[in-house]
């Protein structure tokens, strides 16, 4: 099956900072998404986004399908944001979306 | 939100004892996940349905079995309880399938401690 690597696996921001998480995957795909979970455990939809590039806010994300790579940036980070960044994709043309491992975010005041 | 409703949000259960975990969704979509999330393994599949009374594994389907007899209620059930069965299980559903520009939505998540 495809394979999803995310780095770094662990960040430690201060309030303000700016960073960029980033997804590998193995194999062609037709979607993307990033899921935030918050420390209350909520898996929450941040983008679906299976190429080019999206905003949100302070977040935004963009993948390179023919590269195998999607990052996520987040901007002026906020305590708000800690938690576990996912990546999904599904396997080819599979039903089945496979996830990372995730990057861990701690955003301190 | 989509709506998505699990229930119960925490259990408590002892070693050799049935649990079933429900979930509900408003939504009307086609597709419904059941994940466990453990410390070290992230999100894992065990079982997906693709319509009522279809259903299929997913890597981790021992000790699990399903059944979808509405569209709306996917049903998950341990049916000898044991030890490392102590995780968080979360619902999923998606449109039409996420092969096909349908995204994944979660419920909330149901906390089981198998003791």
């Amino acid at each position: 099956g495809i394979q999803v690597e995310q780095s770094p696996p662990d960040l430690i921001l201060q309030e303000g900072a700016n960073s960029t998480l980033r997804c590998n995957f193995s194999d062609s795909v037709n979607n993307l998404q990033w899921f935030h979970q918050n420390p209350w455990g909520q898996l929450i939809n941040l983008f679906y986004i299976p190429s080019g590039t999206k905003q949100n806010g302070r977040l935004s994300a963009t993948t390179v399908a023919t590269e195998r790579y999607s990052l996520l940036y987040i901007s002026s980070s906020q305590t708000t944001d800690s938690g576990v960044y996912f990546c999904a994709v599904p396997s080819g043309g599979s039903y089945i979306p496979t996830f990372g491992r995730g990057t861990s975010l701690i955003v301190h005041p | 939100d989509a709506g998505i409703t699990q229930s119960p949000r925490h259990k408590v259960t002892e070693t050799g004892t049935p649990v079933t975990l429900r979930c509900h969704q408003t939504e009307n979509h086609r597709y419904m996940y059941w994940y466990r999330q453990d410390p070290g393994h992230g999100l894992r599949l065990i079982h997906y349905s693709y319509g009522v009374k279809d259903t299929d594994k997913g890597e981790v389907s021992d000790g699990y079995s399903v059944s979808r007899s509405k569209t709306e209620d996917f049903l998950l059930t341990l049916e000898s309880a044991t030890s490392s069965q102590t995780s968080v299980y979360f619902c999923a559903i998606s449109e039409t399938g996420v092969g096909v520009n349908s995204p994944l939505h979660f419920g909330n998540g149901t906390r089981l401690t198998v003791t």
